[in-house]
């Protein structure tokens, strides 16, 4: 099983706030895709392919990374931004889930 | 437009047997390269995947819950089901299905309690 691992773990951001966050594989994947989770609702998706923008994604959010380290960008913190983010490989099953970054408004 | 909606028990008691139905529209499992999968996340935990079929059939599990595990389709190709047997609280959740990657359903909360 691939395991991935997520960090932060926990981080808070100012508006207009350069964010990185990481995933980081314990075995190479092909691509990463990643997802916002707001309170209690569903995932939605933000990238896929480990660079694509999902549709109706704002560009302030961009994903790369290759092999076992990859990461999300957003490149200027909003408000609307804080959430918990998910990284999920689908290279081999079982299909696998980082822990979770939760992104904060500072 | 792509929408899938999970619907279940809401709560059972341990041992028994879950079963979970999600109802979709906006595109056919039967397209080559459709997957759907089901997911959970207990509350205030990340997301695990589960099982998942595809178009042609395929079925995918989880090893770690693989022998309770069973994941199906309708002739139809408009409906996945997961069964889950012998629950336990641990199995408490929301419980996810999702056209792989991109859209999910909200979600059905499952309850496991005596």
């Amino acid at each position: 099983e691939i395991v991935l691992t997520q960090s932060p773990t926990t981080m808070a951001a100012s508006p207009g706030e350069k964010v990185t966050l990481t995933c980081l594989a314990s075995s190479s994947v092909n691509y990463m895709y990643w997802y916002q989770q707001k309170s209690s609702a569903s995932p939605k998706l933000l990238i896929y392919y480990t660079s694509s923008l999902a549709s109706g994604v704002p560009d302030r959010f961009s994903g790369s990374g290759s092999g076992t380290s990859y990461s999300l960008t957003i490149s200027s913190m909003e408000a609307e931004d804080a959430a918990i983010y998910y990284c999920l490989q689908l290279t081999s099953t079982p299909w696998t889930f980082g822990g979770g970054t939760k992104l904060e408004l500072k | 437009q792509v929408t899938l909606k999970e619907s279940g028990p809401g709560m059972l008691q341990p041992s028994k047997t879950l079963s979970l139905t999600c109802s979709f529209s906006g595109f056919s499992l039967s397209t080559s390269g459709m997957v759907v999968s089901w997911i959970r996340q207990p509350s205030g935990k990340s997301l695990e995947w589960l099982a998942a079929i595809d178009w042609d059939g395929d079925k995918y599990y989880n090893p770690s819950l693989k022998s309770r595990l069973t994941v199906s389709k309708d002739t139809s190709n408009t409906q996945v089901f997961l069964k889950i047997t012998s629950v336990d609280i641990a199995d408490t959740a929301t419980y996810y299905c999702a056209r792989n990657p991109d859209y999910w359903g909200q979600g059905v909360m499952v309850t496991v309690s005596s």
